[in-house]
């Protein structure tokens, strides 16, 4: 089983709403990712979460927030976002992020749920 | 800064032609690369993994091939058909410890015409 599940798969928000987008796998893996993903370009990555904490921010706005609740699931908090903020939200995970030296690569292969289509109103 | 380009931007061909899509990235200190494809308004699927330390890999009717000296990634089809059409991306890791991610590049567009 290969599957990285989204929920929703669309939403409709205003600007003051406040909202949680979530991802889960049932993987074992120990790294989770947000990206986001507007038309026609590629996934921009926004999180990285390993081992149930924090360990990339790419700066993003604090409008949106993640939370790591247990290596299963990852959510994405939205509050006060703006009409720009309307993409696709895609959840990732990987076996692994701080990868050892050596051994196979299969570890770092991403896996990715079918997204999140995001309208911000 | 790692910079990765995907040459056609779109590719339009008949089914069954084999083709080939291309990959360059700016940095060839790579921890490896993986090819995606994403359906209209879904996720990426990945289709093949190549660590920094091979030169090829294969799966099915997809072929994919690494040259890190001169960072360039190529990734065959053969036998092209309509259930092929999608967009192909190909993402680069730099670093194997915390802090390295995946850049991607712009994608292909790929349309198999029945």
């Amino acid at each position: 089983d290969t599957e990285v599940t989204q929920t929703p798969k669309h939403l409709v928000m205003g600007m003051t709403n406040k909202k949680s987008l979530k991802c889960e796998q049932h993987m074992g893996h120990r790294a989770m990712y947000w990206y986001k993903q507007k038309a026609k370009k590629p996934p921009e990555l926004m999180f990285v979460y390993s081992y149930e904490k924090l360990s990339i921010n790419e700066s993003v706005p604090s409008r949106f927030s993640p939370e790591c609740p247990n290596s299963s699931l990852l959510n994405l908090h939205l509050h006060a976002l703006q009409p720009e903020d309307s993409a696709l939200y895609l959840c990732a995970s990987s076996q692994d992020y701080l990868r050892l030296a050596g051994g196979p690569g299969a570890k770092n292969i991403q896996y990715f749920g079918a997204g999140t289509r995001l309208s911000v109103l | 800064k790692q910079e990765v380009t995907q040459i056609p931007a779109a590719l339009s061909v008949p089914e069954g032609e084999n083709l080939v899509l291309n990959c360059s990235f700016t940095d060839s200190a790579i921890y490896n690369l993986q090819w995606f494809r994403q359906d209209p308004g879904k996720g990426l699927t990945s289709l093949l993994l190549i660590q920094s330390s091979q030169r090829e890999q294969t799966s099915g009717r997809l072929n994919a091939s690494l040259d890190k000296s001169s960072g360039r990634s190529t990734l065959y089809i053969a036998a092209s058909q309509p259930g092929d059409s999608a967009t192909y991306l190909c993402a680069v890791r730099v670093g194997e410890t915390s802090g390295s991610r995946l850049t991607f590049g712009e994608g292909t567009q790929l349309t198999v015409n029945p």
